[in-house]
């Protein structure tokens, strides 16, 4: 896969378990941050954004809660499934570089039935 | 709505060589961003167009260069290929701000 090289952390769960994938982001000025799944052979796909005036957004299934005091990130996935198994990266933008994205290094969630 | 196209999906150049990829972006979008994908850097901001005009670049050298037509398609270029370039190249459209950046398959890019 794509990311391979870089050693990303897994996490490996139990089908119908929650899952909580973490990420740390770098700038302080970033105020819009996001999250994507990447499936083996295509392009991320969005699952769920916020924006540094909330802590907290709920989607189906998944929630994300955004800590900016310590700059960190985290996507919860409830009742696991065995498609929800990709690599998930945050995101992150603001300022006037809304077009450039920087991305976390991801992490690899494996779902067994 | 037809989401981000990519074309070609598959390329194999050889070192030296150039090559050109193209984006098609969802309609209404007038942003598009290029990554570039490896399993040694990960995704790494290559460049973004708006309304036909350059408004971010990343590091890379200026062998990668791109534009965008007034329909909104861009297109990359990479020059004078090394083996390095082999990656994932992905772009992405939004329509522009700080609206959701939504990506394509990608063209994957190997360097002989």
């Amino acid at each position: 896969g794509e990311n391979v090289g870089l050693h990303l952390p897994t996490l490996s769960v139990q089908e119908g378990d929650n899952s909580i994938i973490n990420c740390a982001y770098s700038n302080s000025a970033s105020d819009y941050f996001i999250w994507y799944k990447q499936e083996s052979g295509k392009g991320p796909q969005f699952i769920i954004d916020i924006r540094s005036n909330m802590d907290k957004r709920q989607g189906q299934r998944v929630t994300v809660l955004l800590n900016k005091t310590v700059k960190h990130l985290s996507l919860q996935i409830a009742a696991t499934q065995p498609g929800d198994s990709a690599v998930y990266f945050c995101a992150e933008t603001g300022g006037t570089s809304y077009g450039k994205l920087t991305f976390g290094q991801g992490t690899i969630l494996t779902v067994h039935p | 709505k037809a989401g981000v196209t990519q074309t070609p999906r598959y390329l194999i150049k050889t070192r030296g060589q150039q090559v050109t990829l193209s984006c098609s972006p969802i309609s209404g979008h007038r942003s598009v961003s290029w990554y570039q994908q490896t399993p040694g850097q990960g995704l790494q901001f290559l460049f973004e167009y708006f309304s036909e005009t350059q408004r971010n670049k990343g590091n890379f050298p200026g062998r990668f260069s791109g534009r965008q037509f007034s329909n909104s398609r861009s297109e990359m270029n990479v020059s004078t290929l090394e083996l390095g370039d082999s990656a994932l190249y992905l772009c992405a459209s939004s329509r522009g701000g700080s609206d959701t950046q939504y990506f394509g398959p990608g063209t994957r890019l190997t360097v002989l």
